[in-house]
């Protein structure tokens, strides 16, 4: 597609609920990123992938937080035993080449909110 | 933890006016600086990319500048406009996990008529 495309745009959520955000990256993007947006604040790193490969996951802030791009392409997200800490906008952005100091480009992000 | 801190935290100007945004950064060792326009309910898109040899950097109407000895930068905004009012967000990369993009909480642009 012509850019990164997340899903669904918005997500409620009671307490103690999984969830599970997609993102779809720019075809052929070889890197994707997450990140977390809390409200007023600037995004805050969770992991990133090489193609299918999770080459850092130090950002997740509990293991309740889990990560996969199993076929290099799409990426999926997922909160278990949702908190309302975990209230937030998730964004995801790809990269063509490893390391760009170019282009990167964000989704629109999924808002989340824990109730 | 603060590692790029950016001011004013928001700032309101009439259309037409001039403004300047800046942002310090703790980062180090340095890779790359890069403003950010972050619409409401948008991911944020890229206006310029700075490398420490790099001092000055322009797209359209924004004027970036880094001093990587003081670890300043600004974001210069000429003749502003009704579509300028976004969220501008400073983000810094580290030389050993230059893909770790750090941001700072942004500066809140209002551009009133």
């Amino acid at each position: 597609g012509a850019g990164v495309s997340q899903s669904p745009r918005y997500k409620v959520a009671k307490r103690g609920q999984d969830v599970a955000l997609r993102c779809d990256p720019i075809s052929g993007h070889v890197s994707l990123f997450w990140y977390q947006q809390a409200l007023g604040q600037g995004p805050e790193f969770l992991t990133y992938f090489q193609n299918e490969a999770q080459l850092d996951k130090s950002g997740l802030p509990s293991d309740r937080f889990f990560a996969e791009r199993p076929e290099g392409s799409v990426s999926t997200l997922k909160i278990q035993r949702t908190q309302q800490e975990d209230s937030a906008v998730y964004l995801c952005a790809s990269s063509l080449v490893v390391r760009s100091k170019g282009g990167y480009t964000f989704g629109s992000g999924t808002r989340l909110t824990v109730v | 933890k603060n590692q790029v801190e950016q001011s004013p935290q928001s700032l309101i100007i009439l259309e037409g006016k001039n403004c300047t945004l800046q942002c310090n950064y703790t980062v180090s060792p340095f890779s790359n600086l890069r403003w950010y326009k972050q619409d409401t309910g948008r991911g944020p898109v890229s206006l310029t990319i700075m490398t420490f040899s790099e001092n000055t950097k322009s797209n359209g109407r924004y004027t970036a500048t880094l001093d990587a000895d003081t670890k300043q930068s600004s974001l210069h905004i000429t003749a502003s406009q009704l579509s300028d009012s976004a969220s501008y967000i400073c983000v810094v990369s580290e030389r050993d996990s230059s893909y770790k993009l750090i941001f700072g909480s942004g500066t809140r642009l209002l551009v009133r008529p």
